[in-house]
């Protein structure tokens, strides 16, 4: 099994730009979620999904961000436009049945706002 | 509101000595679970244990022991005996309904640094 997976593992941008950031979930679990990671905030649920549906998007800081997963194999994290205060480890994660059970979580992606 | 509290930011120890981490939750859910993950300083998150509301037997596993406490809404994390490998930032996390949804709160974590 190839576990979660993210790509780019690191994006270096200038503010305004569009940043878009990628997971491929492990086959076969039906919940994908979104963490970003931040000294000043620690761990924080962004939005997850279950079978490809949002459910709960309200950690989604504001409309500058927006998640998708067209199938169950991928799902995207957009932010547009950047903003430095943005920076910070981007966590997609995975489960069968939710979070009552363990998530396996990608390697992350280190987002760099200039 | 669900809650998880890591009041130790950082512990340091020298290898061989035990260390605990402690973690106090709130919530108002009659049933959640509990977790621990590890991140080494590799940056991944791997999950260490589970338990839920309805099990407060403590568990061993090798170094590693969790004591469960719903009195004091505590789930505590003990390494044996600790080495350098084990230097990482440990995370507790609740997995509650308190937000209408169940969702997967973690604490802020608690850096561990094993000297040799």
């Amino acid at each position: 099994d190839a576990g979660v997976i993210q790509s780019p593992r690191h994006e270096v941008t200038e503010m305004g730009q569009e940043v878009t950031l990628r997971c491929k979930p492990i086959s076969g679990h039906d919940y994908l979620f979104w963490y970003r990671q931040t000294m000043m905030r620690g761990l924080e649920l962004l939005i997850y999904f279950n079978n490809n549906v949002p459910i709960d998007d309200s950690g989604m800081p504001e409309d500058r961000f927006s998640a998708k997963m067209p199938n169950a194999s991928f799902s995207t994290l957009k932010i547009q436009p950047s903003e430095p205060r943005d920076s910070a480890v981007y966590f997609c994660a995975s489960s069968r049945q939710g979070a009552n059970e363990k998530l396996f979580f990608g390697s992350g992606t280190q987002l760099s706002v200039l | 509101a669900q809650k998880v509290t890591q009041a130790q930011t950082e512990i340091s120890v020298v290898e061989k000595e035990d260390v605990t981490l402690d973690c106090v939750y709130e919530t108002r859910d009659t049933t959640y679970y509990l977790f621990w993950y590890k991140q080494p300083p590799s940056g991944e998150l791997v999950f260490l244990i589970r338990r839920n509301s309805f099990d407060e037997q403590n568990e061993i596993s090798g170094r590693y022991s969790w004591n469960f406490q719903k009195s004091t809404s505590s789930f505590n994390f003990t390494i044996t005996a600790s080495q350098v490998v084990d230097s990482a930032v440990y995370f507790c996390a609740l997995s509650a309904t308190d937000t209408g949804r169940r969702a997967l709160t973690f604490g802020s974590g608690t850096r561990l640094q094993v000297q040799p």
